[in-house]
């Protein structure tokens, strides 16, 4: 049972160039949920989805972009890179809302914009 | 409107003794919460979670935490460090109607000193 598995585990990006972080799971949770985590500062909310075709914008969306099409997969794209970008990444997901739950993260990717 | 707060960034304690880190939170609602570890470039684990029953919760590796309504905290003990238990501690309150209600706390950076 691979749980939430995120691809690449590192990356680094020139500014401008875009990108797409794979996250994928295989608990058949309806809900998944992309966040950064930047030091000292815990974890912001950029995108989640409460199902497949159905996404919205957490705390922190601008310069992403998010899709939904199957319930396994959520990516996150980054158009135009920018340092204020580099950060950890980190894919989730849950059976419900998170309320009662928990979620269940994958490893993260850890992306540097230069 | 709902919040969380951990009240020490880093916690440093001796192999063998208690350990303590401290959580408060705001909640309109009947909260869920929650506490995560995260080891070194890894991805969160959930440690235990409370859903409205017992107000001691037990978590995995010997962690424990109490949810006290009058004192709107959560702290998460355990009786005794391990090396192993050094990690950052996330606490997070999560509940509500309408919209996305999960909120992360900014960590508590555990240090254990053999």
């Amino acid at each position: 049972n691979a749980g939430v598995t995120q691809t690449p585990k590192f990356r680094i990006l020139k500014i401008g160039q875009s990108m797409t972080l794979q996250c994928t799971q295989d608990m058949n949770h309806n809900y998944m949920y992309w966040y950064r985590q930047d030091p000292g500062m815990g974890l912001k909310l950029i995108y989640y989805s409460v199902g497949a075709g159905i996404t919205d914008k957490g705390e922190v969306p601008n310069g992403y972009n998010v899709s939904r099409s199957t319930t396994e997969d959520f990516p996150l794209r980054l158009e135009l890179a920018a340092p204020s970008q580099t950060s950890v990444y980190f894919c989730a997901s849950s059976y419900s809302g998170g309320e009662g739950y928990g979620y269940t993260f994958g490893s993260g990717t850890r992306l540097t914009v230069v | 409107a709902q919040s969380v707060t951990q009240l020490d960034s880093h916690v440093s304690v001796s192999e063998g003794t208690p350990v303590l880190l401290r959580c408060n939170y705001s909640s309109s609602y009947s909260p869920s919460l929650f506490w995560y570890v995260q080891h070194p470039n890894k991805g969160l684990q959930l440690l235990l979670k409370y859903t409205s029953a017992a107000t001691l919760v037990k978590g995995i590796n010997g962690f424990e935490a109490e949810f006290k309504k009058s004192e709107t905290s959560f702290h998460l003990t355990k009786p005794s460090a391990h090396m192993s238990d050094a990690a950052e501690y996330f606490c997070v309150v999560s509940g509500g109607t309408g919209g996305f209600k999960t909120i992360f706390g900014a960590g508590t950076r555990l240090f254990v000193k053999a």
